[in-house]
């Protein structure tokens, strides 16, 4: 079975601050993941993703996450953030399927003036 | 390209009742996934069509079910609503075609269909 961890439940950074939000994975093999956001009331949007290759993706609004094997982890990281980047933010994995994903719980992020 | 659409956009119902939830893919994709969002329970996939047929299913009670038509409109339905099923329902897909690459797999998700069970 897969699972994710997305262990910070809320972070709060200031704006132009940068920003790391943490993924950590279980599956048996080299597994599917991506990073999506949703803003209020809204559905998912998808950030970046990693298949193989070159284990650091870069994705959409200046986001990149790094995929560490040794650490079963996928990270998401933006170097300044603003304020529009409010919202929630999901990991997810896709072992068997990317059509099938198990989601972490979420990490709300909040931006300060 | 028009990306997936669901409607109806908010539903009321009451508990008992029955619902169906619709979704259109973006044009050319034949996957359709559903998935449950709920503040207890986080985001669940509940399953996918592909080509008229189920090919994975979630860990969800026969109450619901879900259908896809030959154009990969996708209907979801549940049957005898309780409280708990009240919950954002996404669509979302993918292109999957015969020889797809996983690059094309990527889902893409509609909007969502809030439900409330009353």
């Amino acid at each position: 079975a897969q699972s994710v961890t997305q262990p910070d439940i809320h972070i709060t950074v200031s704006e132009g601050a940068s920003l790391e939000l943490r993924c950590n994975y279980s599956y048996g093999a080299t597994p599917y993941l991506f990073w999506y956001v949703q803003s209020p009331g809204q559905g998912l949007q998808l950030l970046l993703k990693y298949f193989s290759g070159d284990t650091l993706v870069q994705g959409i609004k200046g986001f990149e996450a790094e995929f560490k094997r040794s650490q079963s982890s996928f990270n998401l990281r933006k170097p300044s953030v603003h304020w529009s980047d409010a919202a929630e933010y999901f990991c997810a994995v896709g072992g068997r399927s990317a059509r099938q994903l198990t989601f972490g719980s979420g990490t709300q992020l909040t931006v300060l003036p | 390209k028009a990306g997936v659409t669901q409607t109806p956009r908010y539903l009321i119902k009451t508990r008992g009742q029955q619902v169906t939830l619709s979704c259109s893919p973006i044009s050319g994709h034949r996957s359709v996934s559903w998935y449950q969002q709920t503040p207890g329970q986080g985001l669940q996939f509940l399953f996918e069509y592909f080509s008229e047929t189920q090919r994975n299913k979630g860990n969800f009670p026969g109450r619901f079910s879900g259908r896809q038509f030959s154009n990969s409109r996708s209907e979801m339905n549940v049957s005898t609503l309780e409280l708990g099923d009240s919950a954002l329902y996404l669509c979302a897909s993918s292109f999957s075609g015969q020889g797809a690459g996983w690059y094309q797999e990527t889902q893409y998700f509609g909007p969502g269909t809030r439900l409330l069970v009353l």
